[in-house]
């Protein structure tokens, strides 16, 4: 079964600093795709920055980025110069391409708290 | 920037009624999710909805939920009877294609409260 992992329930990190959001995944599958969202506490889900298995870099999305070690199949997300704004559920994501399977499978989440 | 739409944002039902919550798809997309999430949960995948049905469904969607999608352009999930336990966020996601890299667009979720 595929499994997302995230270890961290409760993150908090200083305003201007940067900060790594933990997640390791468990798939046989060669073939998938990461993917990060964030939750505020309206409740929308807010797609961040996706990794493919096969691609040969790290993702980057303006302030995000996705540090990708396939071998430890883990996808950290790493949040630059952090914001007031980023205080929320971030949410670690799988989508593999198994027969008939294309749903994302969260992990529990993280929640970030920025503090000023 | 088009979006995923869902109505009600928060609806709240009497135990054993029916609920139906609505969702509208971004135009273009071809593949219809619906998720849940219990308060202070994960997500979690109920069912997939690829040219007028169910392509996949997990085991929390059993009998007692439906989703249909009645006009080409709203995609509806039905709860029958109601449980205390049906109380979650409901999202509905859409995506374009099925390839692995493709972003899966979420709609505000309902809150759905079961009293």
């Amino acid at each position: 079964a595929q499994k997302i992992t995230q270890t961290q329930p409760g993150m908090f990190v200083q305003e201007k600093e940067a900060v790594t959001l933990d997640c390791t995944y468990d798939t046989s599958d060669p073939s998938y795709g990461l993917f990060w969202y964030k939750q505020p506490s309206s409740g929308e889900m807010i797609f961040l920055i996706y990794q493919g298995s096969y691609d040969q870099q790290n993702a980057t999305e303006g302030r995000y980025s996705l540090n990708f070690q396939k071998a430890r199949k883990s996808a950290n997300l790493v949040i630059s110069a952090s914001q007031l704004g980023d205080s929320a559920m971030y949410f670690c994501a799988m989508r593999y391409s198994g027969a008939g399977s294309y749903q994302l499978t969260f992990g529990k989440g993280t929640k970030l708290s920025v503090i000023p | 920037e088009p979006e995923v739409t869902q109505t009600p944002s928060h609806q709240v039902t009497q135990m054993g009624q029916e609920v139906i919550l609505r969702c509208v798809p971004i135009s273009n997309h071809l593949y219809f999710y619906w998720y849940r999430q219990i308060l202070g949960q994960k997500v979690e995948f109920l069912v997939s909805f690829y040219n007028n049905e169910i392509s996949e469904k997990s085991e929390i969607f059993d009998d007692q939920f439906s989703v249909e999608r009645p006009d080409g352009s709203n995609f509806t999930l039905k709860i029958r009877s109601t449980k205390l336990e049906d109380s979650a966020m409901y999202f509905c996601a859409s995506t374009e294609s099925l390839y692995r890299n493709t972003e899966a667009f979420f709609g505000q979720g309902t809150r759905l409260t079961v009293v």
